[in-house]
């Protein structure tokens, strides 16, 4: 079935720090994905999407390539800032329409 | 402008005393869902509506039930919550067609005493 593999955290960075989340999923066919954020108490906001095999989503500096030969969705951001602690969750959509999440990484960013 | 709504954020309950929790979207999207997420895991489907089509998810226990009596609006009962049953509340709307983003409300944490 269709699922989702995201990197374990918690992953602590100081700011202005590169910052990496691997995402490697498997699916039928050719799903859209997705990387949504969660700040601390928070409902799941959107950040960025690809929909075909090398898009790039990108927003608010964060991107991510969509890799078909790699099933890969990497997180990634050259400069994180204290702001940007929240846990990742990368997740995909598949031919059924139904969402499939990771497991989320918690980041924190120490000024 | 909020766009996908929930009331309350925060719920206290006694254990076994029924609880609602709302959910409503001014997207006029067709699809809305109701997702369990408790602490430090991932966001978990109870159950969605395609318009008035409920589809539940094959391990949801029948203590959850949803009702939605129109396209905006939409219920989660809890019919004896127990306490493991605490946890974030998350609705989330998606205008159904294939592939299509799922955009999220804040949430309601429900505590259950």
């Amino acid at each position: 079935g269709d699922s989702v593999t995201q990197m374990e955290g918690p992953v602590t960075l100081s700011e202005e720090a590169f910052l990496t989340i691997n995402c490697t999923y498997t699916a039928t066919g050719y799903p859209s994905l997705f990387w949504y954020v969660q700040y601390p108490g928070e409902g799941l906001q959107l950040l960025l999407k690809a929909t075909k095999a090398d898009d790039k989503g990108s927003n608010k500096g964060f991107e991510a390539t969509y890799r078909k030969e790699t099933t890969s969705f990497h997180l990634e951001k050259g400069s994180v800032q204290v702001s940007d602690s929240a846990v990742y969750f990368c997740a995909l959509i598949g031919l059924g329409n139904q969402f499939y999440f990771g497991t989320g990484t918690s980041l924190t960013v120490i000024p | 402008d909020a766009m996908v709504i929930q009331n309350p954020r925060y719920q206290v309950t006694q254990f076994g005393k029924p609880v609602t929790l709302s959910c409503s979207q001014t997207l006029n999207h067709n699809v809305m869902y109701w997702y369990q997420q408790k602490s430090s895991q991932a966001p978990k489907l109870l159950f969605h509506y395609y318009d008035k089509d409920f589809n539940n998810e094959a391990d949801t226990p029948d203590n959850f039930q949803s009702r939605r009596p129109n396209t905006s609006f939409c219920f989660l009962d809890i019919r004896s919550p127990g306490l493991g049953d605490a946890a974030m509340y998350l609705c989330a709307t998606s205008r159904g067609d294939r592939q299509e983003t799922q955009y999220f409300g804040p949430g309601t944490r429900l505590l259950v005493l």
